[in-house]
């Protein structure tokens, strides 16, 4: 079945740039889906922040959309999120998951923005 | 986008019982593009309803979600002891695909 696992990296500097990605197991990327990242700061709600399609086109959320990059690299089974000048406001866990209605999702990764 | 509000913030029952949780959106969500998930402390979201009635794959039928346009439901009949965490509901109509903000189940 289809796994998905976070990586990046744990800790942030505020006004760099966080990079993050999910490697997808057990599917192909070429068959389609959309690839999703939400976050969820800590004692917080959900927040969608966008997806790409396997052809590459991407939507992201516009309250992030000026700071936010989706890619996908079909080569690896990879996609990612790049997002810059980072604040506090940041700090988060940050889950891949898959499609419109999200069926599986990474175990998500804690990324603290801190000087 | 579409502003999804769920209430109560809190609910506090005993096991056993029956749970209405609400979910309102601000204007229709198209082909009842809903879905609720569930969250226990430390986990990713786990998926429960799509299609506003729907269950996912492996969840008891003690779930149960209804609702159509702006006002959808989540309802667990029975209550068991590992029900007691957070849900929310998500809209995947329109995007950006919001979630609402969430209720928190606690034993009373």
């Amino acid at each position: 079945q289809v796994q998905l696992q976070e990586s990046g990296p744990g800790l942030v500097k505020p006004s760099e740039t966080v990079s993050l990605t999910c490697t997808v197991s057990g599917y192909s990327f070429s068959s389609g889906y959309h690839w999703v990242w939400v976050r969820q700061p800590p004692g917080k709600g959900l927040e969608w922040i966008g997806n790409i399609h396997h052809t590459g086109n991407t939507y992201s959320n516009p309250s992030l959309k000026s700071r936010v990059t989706i890619s996908v690299d079909t080569s690896k089974n990879q996609f990612s999120l790049k997002l810059i000048s980072v604040t506090a406001a940041d700090t988060a866990v940050y889950y891949c998951t898959k499609g419109y209605y999200h069926s599986v999702w990474g175990q998500g990764t804690l990324v603290t923005v801190s000087s | 986008e579409i502003v999804l509000t769920q209430s109560p913030g809190t609910l506090s029952l005993s096991p056993g019982e029956r749970a209405t949780l609400s979910c309102r959106a601000s204007q229709s969500v198209g082909g009842n593009s809903l879905a609720w998930y569930q969250q226990k402390p430390g986990q990713a979201p786990r998926l429960l309803i799509y299609g506003a009635s729907n269950r996912a794959t492996g969840i008891p039928d003690r779930f149960g979600g209804s609702g159509s346009g702006t006002d959808f439901t989540l309802t667990i009949s029975r209550l068991e002891p590992e029900d007691f965490v957070v849900y929310f509901c998500q809209q995947y109509d329109e995007s950006p695909y919001t979630f609402g903000q969430g209720t928190n189940l606690e034993i009373k």
